[in-house]
């Protein structure tokens, strides 16, 4: 069965610091999506980042990056220089092509002015 | 361009009772997906939809759920008759494409948070 762990519920980061969220995944597949999924407190899901998995090179967007390690099936968020809109629950997911996504349980980031 | 919206935001309800959630998804996207994260837990998926049609429904825990999409447009989600474990927030999501290919993205609602007393 496919599965998405975050190890860690919680996680606090100094504003203007960088931060690494973890998430490691189980799957047979070898064509598949990774992604990171924020969720701030008005509930709206936006996807910060995605990674394709036959893609080698890391996927940046902006403050974000990802360390992509498919052997590993490890796929961790950093977050750069960060600032307190960027305080939310994260979550991690998976997807083969045309199929659902699958979800970690999630990781709470509260930024710390 | 309107995103993916979900009424009502909020609603509680008697063990019992039903309730129909609905979701309008972005205008012209076919893939329609309902998800459920019940209090810390995984967000669980619960069906597709492409268009009208009920792609994949496995993820559904039980027939008291039922899910509707009227002339693949807007989808309504009836829970009848609701009992304590079906609290949590159902989120809706819509991509225009089948699957995730390019720069296809699956657009979020904010989901309603329903709580059975």
């Amino acid at each position: 069965a496919q599965t998405v762990t975050q190890s860690q519920p919680e996680m606090s980061v100094q504003e203007a610091e960088t931060v690494t969220l973890s998430c490691t995944y189980d799957t047979s597949e070898s064509d598949y999506y990774l992604f990171w999924y924020k969720q701030p407190p008005s509930r709206q899901m936006i996807l910060v980042i995605r990674q394709e998995a036959y893609k080698q090179q890391n996927a940046t967007e902006n403050r974000f990056s990802v360390n992509f390690q498919k052997a590993a099936k490890s796929f961790s968020l950093k977050i750069s220089d960060s600032q307190l809109g960027d305080a939310a629950m994260y979550f991690c997911a998976y997807s083969i092509r045309d199929d659902k996504i699958i979800f970690g349980k999630g990781t709470r980031l509260h930024i710390l002015p | 361009e309107a995103g993916v919206t979900q009424f009502p935001s909020h609603s509680v309800i008697e063990k019992g009772q039903t309730v129909t959630l609905r979701c309008d998804p972005i205008s012209g996207h076919d893939n329609l997906y309902w998800y459920r994260r019940v209090m810390g837990k995984e967000i669980k998926f619960l069906l597709h939809f492409v268009k009208e049609s009920k792609q994949d429904e496995s993820g559904m825990p039980n027939n008291r759920f039922l899910a509707e999409r009227t002339g693949g447009t807007y989808s309504t989600l009836k829970v009848q008759p609701a009992e304590l474990e079906d609290s949590g927030v159902y989120f809706c999501a819509s991509s225009q494409d089948v699957g995730w290919k390019g720069n296809t993205e699956a657009f979020f609602g904010q989901g309603t948070r329903l709580t059975v007393v």
